[in-house]
């Protein structure tokens, strides 16, 4: 069993969608955690950065964790065809080894 | 731009060769990552350096090592290549601490033929 598991899509929404990605995790010291967007042939960017438990907000994204589940989710508002990327989640104890999920590849259809 | 620039871009090469790749870590930056991005496997942690120093190993191969120079630039060196080791390869750079935001050089894309 992987450390991180994230579905890997595609995910196909319509343009103006709530999109809802989620990873789940099985080692429970995690306790940073971070959502990538990954453009095809770029870089990984981060968007959004949680420590611990709760939820966080930037704009049209929303970052949740609940670590007694082991779940970790990223809500997209209102999406946009320029939001069509792949998404990572990565966690980390606190050491310098991130674990990455495997990315969700999203499409969001105008 | 995050800063953080890798070359060569692209790498054909053939099984048994050994190559280079290079990072530079956006200015200030202390930490260099070095991740793996296969279509079958996703992103994985190779190896980490803190200002020179070793300081965390992934999933590396023997094959695979890296240094980080004292004008902090980072090297990974692949040798004795397979197939298996087509892949995008990249470097990522940090402040310093562990739960410092990481940004991600462009890549460098290896092809094993």
């Amino acid at each position: 069993q992987k450390e991180v598991e994230q579905d890997p899509g595609p995910l196909s929404v319509p343009e103006g969608a709530i999109v809802s990605l989620n990873c789940t995790y099985s080692n429970s010291a995690f306790q940073y955690f971070m959502w990538y967007r990954q453009y095809s042939r770029k870089g990984p960017e981060l968007l959004m950065y949680t420590y611990s438990s709760g939820n966080k907000e930037d704009g049209r994204f929303t970052a949740q964790v609940d670590k007694s589940s082991k779940y970790i989710s990223l809500f997209i508002r209102d999406s946009q065809p320029s939001d069509s990327a792949t998404y990572l989640c990565a966690m980390t104890s606190g050491t310098y080894k991130y674990i990455f999920g495997t990315g969700t590849r999203l499409k969001v259809l105008a | 731009d995050s800063g953080v620039t890798q070359t060569p871009k692209h790498l054909i090469t053939a099984t048994g060769q050994r190559v280079t790749l290079r990072c530079s870590p956006r200015s200030g930056d202390l930490s260099v990552y070095w991740y793996q991005q296969s279509l079958d496997q996703g992103l994985q942690f190779l190896i980490q350096y803190y200002n020179g120093e070793e300081r965390a190993k992934g999933n590396i191969l023997e094959r695979f090592s890296a240094q980080q120079f004292p004008d902090l630039h980072s090297e990974l060196n692949l040798s004795s290549l397979e197939l298996g080791d087509s892949a995008l390869y990249f470097c990522a750079s940090s402040p310093g601490r562990p739960e410092d935001e990481q940004f991600f050089g462009p890549g460098t894309r290896l092809t094993v033929l």
